[in-house]
């Protein structure tokens, strides 16, 4: 089945510890990307990746890493969180860049830093 | 502000009813996307527009364009109480010579039995 996988779900953390969200796709995708989701904001983009080892800053990239080494694993790192960055987080993938393809989207993982 | 944005923000209905939501933007785009989420899930894909066409089916939905308003519509016909989510659209344009996608706030339909 095809589909783009997230783990974990949910995690809560305190201030400063570092944390990594796998994403993983199973479509061959060139391109991946990690959104967040915050009420009344829509979906921001975070950091995106159009093939292995390129990648980009989004629109909110700040306290936030990404890498792409493998086709297929785009992990958002976060190297010392805060509670700003308590969020619903997606990781999505698609054929090529930007909006010309539909985007495939994970499950989400509910972030809660205290 | 935002490249799309959905109007309105929220809507409630009733089974059988028609759902119409309205998606405006700014610069000028390659195409539009309309995405559905449930409750706290991901999104998924609705349907994807193109700059040079007008109207588009896809079973119950149907997806208009018009880039001379800059504005799209996704209308639900005979809603069901499982249309109940939140409906975004998102715009693809050109932006520091990439194509980038943006979504908007979204619009939370509730559709009761």
């Amino acid at each position: 089945e095809a589909q783009v996988t997230q783990n974990p779900r949910y995690l809560i953390t305190v201030t400063g510890k570092k944390l990594t969200v796998t994403c993983s796709q199973n479509m061959n995708h060139e391109y991946m990307s990690w959104y967040r989701q915050d009420p009344g904001l829509g979906l921001r983009q975070i950091y995106y990746s159009m093939n292995v080892e390129v990648t980009d800053k989004g629109d909110v990239p700040e306290g936030y890493k990404v890498s792409r080494k493998e086709k297929r694993n785009f992990p958002l790192i976060l190297e010392s969180p805060s509670p700003n960055q308590t969020s619903l987080y997606f990781c999505a993938s698609s054929p090529g860049t930007g909006g010309r393809y539909e985007q495939y989207f994970g499950p989400g993982t509910r972030l809660t830093v205290t | 502000s935002q490249q799309g944005e959905e109007d309105p923000q929220a809507l409630s209905i009733q089974e059988g009813e028609n759902a119409t939501m309205n998606c405006s933007y700014k610069t000028s785009i390659n195409n539009l996307q309309w995405y559905r989420q449930n409750s706290g899930r991901g999104l998924v894909h609705l349907i994807l527009i193109r700059s040079n066409e007008r109207e588009k089916h896809s079973g119950r939905l149907r997806v208009t364009l018009d880039t001379s308003k800059k504005s799209s519509s996704l209308l639900i016909t005979a809603s069901r109480a499982a249309d109940t989510a939140s409906y975004f659209c998102a715009t693809d344009f050109i932006s520091g010579g990439y194509n980038k996608l943006i979504f908007g706030a979204g619009t939370r339909l509730a559709v009761h039995p």
